[in-house]
């Protein structure tokens, strides 16, 4: 089943905590991307990769990292996780023209 | 830049009836691709239809059609026969048409609630 896959699905952390998302799909897709959700602000892209060590900022990076070493996975890396980091967050994936797919996303809060 | 707005934050209807979401969108480009998709309450983010923006004729997936103008940059999101399953969020959202664009620009959605 063509699929994307998050982890964790619901995450506590503790302010500077660094935690990883992982993000991995099986479609062979060669952009991925992440992107946060908050109440009245819909979804805002926040890293995005074009192909294998090809990525670049969307438009909220600060406080993320993210890497592409392989293409199916994607982690999103919180290096000092601050409470206005709590969020949902989504992993998604296409190839070329076609429609994203997303992940289940992942709702992390950080006191 | 482009922006999309859509300025229904909730909306209701009731079952078995027609419901339309809108969405207005600020673009300079000519080609470019809409979308809705449907988040409901397990959070998954559920394509529901898209346009691409050089086709005329507007999109249309069983109950869910779309009335496309794109001079007047709008696109909204007709629900026939309204069922239970359809309350969610529902957000529209732009993607450009030009090589090397890689970002869906998504509005701040539109929560559905279907009555009984």
């Amino acid at each position: 089943e063509a699929q994307v896959t998050q982890n964790p699905r619901y995450l506590i952390t503790v302010t500077g905590k660094k935690l990883t998302v992982t993000c991995s799909q099986n479609m062979n897709h060669e952009y991925m991307s992440w992107y946060r959700q908050d109440p009245g602000l819909g979804l805002r892209q926040i890293y995005y990769s074009m192909n294998v060590e090809v990525t670049d900022k969307g438009d909220v990076p600060e406080g993320y990292k993210v890497s592409r070493k392989e293409k199916r996975n994607f982690p999103l890396i919180l290096e000092s996780p601050s409470p206005n980091q709590t969020s949902l967050y989504f992993c998604a994936s296409r190839r070329g023209a076609t429609e994203a797919f997303f992940g289940q996303g992942t709702r992390l809060t950080v006191v | 830049a482009q922006t999309v707005t859509q300025s229904q934050p909730e909306m209701s209807v009731q079952e078995a009836e027609t419901v339309t979401l809108s969405c207005t969108y600020d673009t300079s480009e000519s080609d470019y691709y809409l979308f809705w998709y449907k988040q409901p309450p397990s959070r998954q983010m559920i394509l529901v239809i898209r346009q691409e923006a050089y086709k005329q004729q507007n999109a249309t997936e069983n109950r869910f059609s779309v009335n496309f103008q794109k001079a007047a940059k709008s696109f909204s999101l007709k629900i026939s026969d309204s069922q239970l399953g359809d309350a969610a969020m529902y957000f529209c959202a732009y993607r450009s048409f030009r090589a090397g664009s890689y970002q869906l620009t998504f509005g701040k959605g539109t929560k559905l609630s279907v009555i009984p």
